[in-house]
């Protein structure tokens, strides 16, 4: 079935980047998304990228995907403490439809 | 433009008690969700309802009704509440469901059964 696959952790100090990993096993999702939740608050979408593209550059964030190793990664560079939060990444469901399967999220804590 | 509300914001229920999660969305959106976020699992989605007059199940349906009320709102009921399913409701809309789009989410409900 599909499933998405994130670790859920990762420290990194304030100004330098981050990189959050992601894989996925649908290799007909059309689309794969990155959502952002600050403490208390409701998912956020970040950034998404479409299944036929390798990159998408977006100020400071920085989507890869690897659709051969159904790979994702989002890349945040110079990272602030306004960036601590929780990570998902989630693909659509086959056929393209609006049904998302979400990772567990992975916690990004920004540290000075 | 207040996005996608829900109500209440936390509860505590009993063992066996039902309660009516509610949630409401201002943009016009034909498409909405329910999902469920316990820790290191994240969101599962519970219910959707691709279009006004239809609902279908998600991932994890069981213990769990939904009625799509009118075009903007989307209740989530539990008939019998359990402790299994304390957890954080959220609901997301989408403009639609049969292609991909972002989906908009409230700030959830935090339900916690003794």
């Amino acid at each position: 079935g599909e499933d998405v696959e994130q670790s859920l952790f990762l420290s990194v100090r304030e100004g330098d980047s981050s990189v959050i990993n992601c894989t996925y096993t649908d290799s007909s999702s059309t689309y794969l998304y990155w959502y952002k939740q600050e403490p208390g608050a409701g998912l956020q979408l970040l950034t998404y990228i479409f299944s036929n593209m390798d990159m998408k550059q977006d100020q400071r964030l920085t989507v890869l995907l690897n659709k051969k190793d159904k790979h994702l990664s989002l890349r945040i560079a110079d990272t602030q403490t306004g960036d601590s939060a929780i990570y998902f990444c989630a693909e659509s469901s086959t056929g393209g439809y609006n049904k998302l399967i979400f990772g567990a999220g992975t916690r990004l804590a920004v540290h000075p | 433009n207040a996005g996608v509300t829900q109500t209440p914001k936390f509860q505590v229920l009993k063992t066996g008690q039902s309660m009516t999660l509610q949630c409401a969305q201002d943009m016009n959106h034909n498409s909405m969700y329910w999902y469920r976020q316990d820790p290191g699992m994240g969101l599962r989605l519970i219910y959707y309802s691709a279009s006004e007059g239809t609902t279908d199940k998600g991932e994890v349906p069981n213990g769990y009704n939904v009625s799509r009320l009118n075009k903007r709102e989307f209740s989530l009921r539990l008939e019998s509440a359990a402790p299994s399913q304390t957890s954080v409701y959220f609901c997301a809309s989408s403009p639609d469901y049969f292609v991909s789009y972002e989906q908009y989410f409230g700030p959830g409900t935090r339900l916690t059964v003794t």
